[in-house]
Order: structure tokens, then C-alpha cells, then sequence
């Protein structure tokens, strides 16, 4: 068990570009997160997945924003036509069953619009 | 609603001196409690967690965290500050599918 991998660590854009982040999870958890990070703020929610199905997505996940996680395994989160205040670390964790068993985190990709 | 207030974004200890750091929620119903802590340009550790039992739980690197219902409280302790605890520190309160963090507080270990 490696934890919760992201890749890339690091990835700087041009406004409008279209970016996409992977994230690889414990491979026993079904449930996997992911949180955007700003400076000086704590994670705050994007979206959810049990197993292949989203099940829930913040309002914070505009309409360029878009997860999947096509067989259950790994995800990705791709955003389209970035701007600069997409600049911020995206975070994925994992977890097995319920919050009560707390989350994994991958070390993040940080994301700077440029 | 759920919400998580830590205060004092910023707090220096003396090393040896006690670390304390403080988290209050506001859940409309019982909550699971944790606390994680970040390193730079890294993503958050889990330090400990509250579910059920035991008010006062232990994690690791020496910290532990009391759960004050009445308080509504999840305060993060540490009897000696060490130079190696310099890091920002999240409190999270997890409801359902999601956990609602804190605005984080970033711990400085004065030499």
C-alpha cells in the first residue's frame, strides 16, 4: 500500500489551457474525494465518488470542472478553460465506508494560472 | 449546518512549552472529530479522530484532543512543543459523506 498517490506534484498553465490531474487511491477504499486548497484556507469540498458513481458535487465545481472515475479505481479531475483563480492545491483522499474512518490524502498537485 | 472555527490563525510556542490549539463545531448532529496536520507543499496528515468512547484520544507525535460536547469543543494538545511540530494544523468535523475543515492554524516553534 503506497497511500493515496496525485500526479503531477506541480502544474503551471496559460490562462485558458484545459488541465487534467490524476489521483490514484488506496486500493481497498471505494470512496474517494477530492478538495481544493487556496492559500491560507482549509480544503474545501468539490466532489465524491463511491466506487464509479459520483454522488455528490460542490457548487464550488463549475461547469468547467469535471471528475471521473471510470472503473472504480483511479480518478481524474479535469478543468477546462482555466483562469487565474483556479490557482489553488487540489487535493484527493480516500477512505473506506463511513467519514468515521477519516480520509487519506494524497500529497496534492498545486496549480498555478499564469 | 456544519461549520468548524479554529482560533488564532497563527500561534508561537516556545520548544518544551505546551502546545495547545484550539477547534470549536457546530453540528446538528453528533459528529466525528478530527484533527490533521499539513507540512509545506504536502497534503494533510490525520493526527487523531473522535467517533464514539473515550472523550480524551491520543494520536500520534504525542498529541491528544478532548471532546467537550458541552463546549462543543475538540481543543489539540501537546505537553512539550518540539521544533519538528512547526506545521498548520486543520480541524475537521465530518458529517455524512464530507468533512468541513477549519480555516487551519499554523504553528511556530520558537528555538
Amino acid at each position: 500500500d503506497t497511500g493515496v498517490s496525485q500526479d503531477p506534484r506541480h502544474k503551471i498553465t496559460k490562462r485558458g489551457q484545459n488541465v487534467t490531474f490524476r489521483c490514484d487511491p488506496i486500493s481497498e477504499h471505494n470512496r474517494l474525494y477530492w478538495y481544493r486548497q487556496t492559500l491560507g484556507q482549509g480544503p474545501e469540498f468539490l466532489t465524491y465518488f463511491q466506487n464509479e458513481a459520483q454522488l455528490e458535487k460542490s457548487r464550488l465545481l463549475s461547469d468547467r470542472f469535471s471528475a471521473e472515475r471510470p472503473k472504480g479505481s483511479f480518478s481524474t479531475l479535469e478543468i477546462q478553460r482555466t483562469e487565474q483563480g483556479d490557482s489553488a492545491m487540489y487535493l484527493c483522499a480516500s477512505s473506506q465506508k463511513t467519514g468515521a474512518y477519516g480520509y487519506t490524502f494524497g500529497s496534492g498537485t498545486r496549480l498555478t494560472v499564469v | 449546518a456544519q461549520s468548524v472555527t479554529q482560533l488564532g490563525s497563527h500561534v508561537s510556542v516556545s520548544e518544551g512549552a505546551l502546545v495547545l490549539l484550539r477547534c470549536n463545531y457546530s453540528s446538528s448532529v453528533p459528529p466525528y472529530l478530527f484533527w490533521y496536520v499539513q507540512y509545506p507543499n504536502q497534503g494533510l496528515q490525520l493526527l487523531l479522530k473522535y467517533t464514539t468512547g473515550a472523550t480524551l484520544v491520543k494520536g500520534i507525535n504525542g498529541f491528544e484532543a478532548e471532546f467537550k460536547k458541552s463546549e462543543t469543543s475538540f481543543h489539540l494538545t501537546k505537553p512539550s512543543a518540539h521544533m519538528s511540530d512547526a506545521a498548520e494544523y486543520f480541524c475537521a468535523v465530518s458529517v455524512g459523506n464530507q468533512f468541513y475543515f477549519g480555516t487551519g492554524t499554523s504553528l511556530t516553534v520558537i528555538p
